[in-house]
């Protein structure tokens, strides 16, 4: 399977705890986008990176929230002291440079569950 | 504030039944336009994008959807819906200069057979 995945897929935790998904990219697609999705809602933009710079936060990050993409390949999320309005689907996208830059690519997204 | 709205949050239908779903932006100038759509426990896929030129966009699995930019309006139709176009649909909208994607609520369509 060459599209792009997440892991885990499921993520059950307690509030406070600190949890980080992964997501890997279709390869060569240098540009990888966070979004998160709450029911009954369209996936919100979170950050984005071209290559390995973050270019743009939602402020819907705060500051416990994190994103990296270290080598311009896989990129992680990570949430500390989750709250329970955190939980959510938590969306990873990717998508070519060039013309095409604009058509993303979703994965299956991580499902987070803060008790 | 600028959004992307669409109209229907449910759409129940009998299958051969002819789908529309609507879809309205506020941003102006240049807009890039796409629908994706959700099945039962799957992932995101692309339908159909609108970039430029003819205004009437064909998809995958017999979607199409016209661009009305006088109307700032991209709204999907298929003539005769199958069971397996169960899903929910989403109109997004991204901008050259942009990042992101700006994503409408969805609407959830239900075919019965």
């Amino acid at each position: 399977d060459t599209g792009v995945s997440q892991d885990p897929r499921h993520k059950i935790t307690k509030r406070g705890q600190n949890v980080t998904f992964r997501c890997d990219p279709i390869s060569e697609h240098n540009r990888l986008y966070w979004y998160r999705q709450t029911l009954g809602q369209g996936p919100e933009f979170l950050t984005y990176f071209q290559n390995e710079a973050q270019l743009e936060k939602s402020r819907l990050l705060s500051d416990r929230f994190s994103a990296e993409r270290p080598k311009g390949s896989f990129s992680t999320l990570e949430i500390q002291r989750t709250e329970q309005g955190d939980s959510a689907m938590y969306l990873c996208a990717s998508s070519p440079s060039g013309r095409n830059y604009n058509e993303q690519f979703f994965g299956p997204g991580t499902r987070l569950t803060v008790l | 504030a600028q959004s992307v709205s669409q109209h229907n949050h449910h759409v129940i239908l009998s299958e051969a039944a002819s789908l529309e779903l609507g879809c309205n932006y506020s941003y102006g100038g240049t807009v890039n336009l796409f629908w994706y759509v959700q099945y039962p426990g799957q992932h995101l896929q692309l339908l159909l994008k609108y970039f430029s030129g003819d205004p009437l966009v064909k998809g995958i699995k017999g979607f199409e959807a016209e661009f009305i930019k006088s109307k700032f309006s991209f709204n999907l139709r298929k003539p005769s819906v199958q069971w397996s176009d169960t899903a929910e649909y989403f109109c997004a909208v991204n901008r050259d200069s942009w990042g992101k994607f700006q994503f409408g609520a969805g609407t959830q369509v239900v075919v019965t057979p």
